[in-house]
């Protein structure tokens, strides 16, 4: 159980480009995702806090017009890196938080994104 | 602030034989949960092990125990009978009880290898 799925794994496209990254939660309904970035041999750095029917929370230093944020059902939310650019070549990985204590945060498998 | 330590960048172990990762943390409440996730090559995150901090036992998950030190605020993951798939980067992290307050605190992380 409580299985993330994140589409697409791996991403290369042109500088300028938008690019939509989609986090589904298959088998639980999540009222909370999370989206992360995760630069080579780094820990991952929480971008921002995705709610279901409202706007997403952004953490500091993190461009909310660069980094759309939607979360639009209980099991779906999707991040689009617009105009995007070499410096926003990373790795983006959802996670989906499951109800009850102790309530651990379960990941999708994480999305590879080149930028030309 | 809460803040995660893992004052081991890298660790290595020969197959079979057992391995502690340490983890300290900084905190001023008096419950919250601990959490080691597990990064392999495939940059999937996996749950490990997770403790509720007002439980006094330390949680086990087969091969996996940790070693709670409320008082000291420590969390260290001990491995035994260590396999080639354990390795991995490994990241403990930390999340408080309150309602709202969801974020996950990532510690640097520690890469794991395992010799055969």
């Amino acid at each position: 159980g409580a299985v993330v799925s994140q589409h697409p794994s791996w991403v290369i496209c042109k500088s300028g480009t938008s690019v939509k990254i989609e986090c589904r939660s298959l088998d639980f309904q999540a009222t909370t995702m999370f989206w992360y970035r995760q630069f080579p041999k780094q820990s991952l750095m929480l971008m921002a806090t995705s709610n279901e029917g409202s706007k997403a929370t952004y953490e500091q230093g993190v461009e909310k017009d660069k980094f759309l944020i939607n979360h639009a059902s209980l099991t779906l939310s999707t991040l689009t890196v617009t105009s995007a650019h070499p410096e926003d070549s990373s790795f983006y990985i959802c996670s989906a938080r499951v109800q009850g204590r102790p309530r651990p945060q379960h990941f999708g498998d994480g999305t590879r994104l080149s930028i030309l | 602030a809460q803040t995660v330590t893992q004052s081991q960048p890298e660790m290595s172990v020969q197959e079979a034989e057992t391995v502690t990762l340490s983890c300290t943390y900084d905190t001023s409440e008096s419950d919250y949960y601990l959490f080691w996730y597990k990064q392999p090559p495939s940059r999937q995150m996996i749950l490990v092990i997770r403790q509720e901090a007002y439980k006094q036992q330390n949680a086990t998950e087969n091969r996996f125990s940790v070693n709670f030190q409320k008082a000291a605020k420590s969390f260290s993951l001990k491995i035994s009978d260590s396999q080639l798939g354990d390795a991995a980067m490994y990241f403990c992290a930390y999340r408080r009880v309150i309602q709202g307050a969801q974020k996950l605190v990532f510690g640097q992380g520690t890469r794991l290898t395992i010799n055969p």
